[in-house]
């Protein structure tokens, strides 16, 4: 079946340094992908998204990479701050207008 | 002002009762949705309705039924809880339409199953 995946199910990350989180996913039919912060006792944010027309794209200290040929999609966090401590999740626009949502990563800082 | 609000955060019942978690959305959006979020924090979809009408209805048991009285409202009744319904379940919306669009999420509700 369709999936979307993630390398690392937890991320430790220095206070200061740039966190990289990756993801894969199977559909290459997919055209739309999303980035999502989960914080302890929240619900999932939108944090930044793309759609397979472009390879990146940024926003503020975010940046989403996406690599079609090898159907990996990674987010990449600028100074990462004690705020940034979440569950990252990636979703890929699928089929019936469904997100189609990856395992999560726990990203960690460490002061 | 909360874009999409749920209401209960937390609830706690027995095995066999009957339970409703409610849904609004103040976003205009025309399309709802649940999810539920195991221990794991996998997210798995649940239903989602469009300007009222259920359009995806994933192998969920018929313990679980869905009510949206209007498009900003969708709610979720179940029906005879199980201890395997236990989990967070969130209430999300978008604004619809020919393509997969953003989804905004509520705070969620913690159901514990007893």
């Amino acid at each position: 079946g369709e999936s979307v995946g993630l390398h690392l199910p937890t991320l430790s990350v220095q206070e200061g340094d740039n966190s990289i989180i990756n993801c894969a996913y199977s559909n290459s039919a997919s055209d739309y992908f999303i980035w999502y912060k989960q914080e302890s006792g929240k619900g999932p944010q939108f944090i930044i998204d793309i759609r397979s027309n472009m390879d990146k794209r940024q926003g503020q200290r975010v940046t989403v990479l996406l690599n079609k040929t090898v159907k990996h999609l990674s987010l990449q966090i600028a100074a990462t701050q004690p705020g940034d401590s979440a569950v990252y999740f990636c979703a890929e626009g699928g089929l019936n207008y469904q997100l189609i949502w990856g395992a999560g990563t726990k990203l960690i800082i460490k002061p | 002002d909360t874009a999409v609000s749920q209401t209960p955060k937390y609830l706690v019942t027995q095995m066999g009762n009957d339970k409703s978690i409610k849904c609004e959305q103040n976003l205009g959006h025309d399309t709802m949705y649940w999810y539920k979020q195991d221990s794991k924090k996998f997210l798995k979809i649940m239903f989602s309705y469009n300007n009222k009408e259920l359009i995806i209805n994933e192998t969920v048991p018929n313990r679980f039924s869905p009510k949206s009285p209007d498009k900003a409202h969708l709610n979720l009744h179940i029906n005879s809880l199980e201890l395997g319904d236990s989990a967070v379940y969130f209430c999300a919306s978008s604004q619809g339409g020919s393509s997969v669009q953003t989804q905004y999420f509520g705070p969620g509700t913690r159901l514990t199953v007893l």
